[in-house]
């Protein structure tokens, strides 16, 4: 199985920051990666896809990169509606795995 | 509009039975690959198993082999996920998810939540 080390596990931010989240797979997925946001309570919306690829409909202060095994999101200036948990997903291979969740806390 | 309802969450004792079903509306359910997703309370997001859009090809994840069980009715545009031997660890809430063509799960249910207790 590909393991997604996300990190870090939590950041804490103020308004206007640009912030960085980072999954490492363990092995190369090529693009097949994509980001998702989860707000207490409801399903996870997904933001980015093929790593950089920016979701329909998401503001574009989000962006992916990476490509094998290093992969990154930015949120370029954090807003007040943007805190929450994100994710990363891994669709190389079967059993698909996220990473382990990135809580963004307000500073 | 891509909607996906979850039903059939609720209480089972442990070694008990649920089916978890998943009504799709809004795209041609037969040709794209569905996933079930799994949350437990307090954590993080776990996939469970996957379908092709023919229903012949599935995947679990380890931890549910043997005791789950995906399937789908193109017919009814619904998917399904049978739980048997329920343990205290399945307890979560269920998604189920669409795949699109280019991988990734862009769209998803709400949820049901599965509790198995005594």
């Amino acid at each position: 199985d590909i393991q997604m080390t996300q990190s870090p596990s939590s950041l804490s931010a103020s308004v206007g920051d640009r912030v960085t989240i980072t999954c490492r797979a363990s092995q190369g997925i090529r693009n097949d990666l994509g980001w998702y946001q989860q707000k207490p309570g409801k399903a996870p919306k997904r933001l980015i896809y093929a790593a950089s690829s920016l979701q329909s409909g998401v503001p574009s202060r989000f962006s992916g990169s990476g490509s094998g095994t290093e992969f990154t999101l930015t949120i370029s200036s954090l807003q007040p509606e943007d805190f929450a948990i994100y994710y990363c997903l891994q669709h190389n291979n079967y059993p698909l795995t996220f990473g382990g969740g990135t809580k963004v806390e307000i500073k | 509009e891509v909607q996906l309802v979850e039903s059939g969450g609720g209480l089972a004792q442990p070694g008990g039975s649920l089916r978890l079903s998943c009504a799709a509306s809004g795209f041609t359910f037969s040709i794209y690959v569905m996933t079930w997703v799994r949350q437990a309370p307090g954590k993080g997001l776990e996939w469970v198993s996957g379908i092709g859009g023919g229903g012949s090809t599935t995947y679990y994840v380890d931890s549910v082999k043997g005791r789950f069980s995906i399937s789908r009715d193109n017919s009814k545009n619904t998917l399904y996920l049978q739980m048997n031997s329920l343990r205290a660890e399945d307890t979560a809430v269920y998604y189920c998810a669409r795949m699109d063509d280019g991988g990734g799960l862009a769209y998803w249910g709400q949820g049901t939540l599965v509790t198995v207790s005594s």
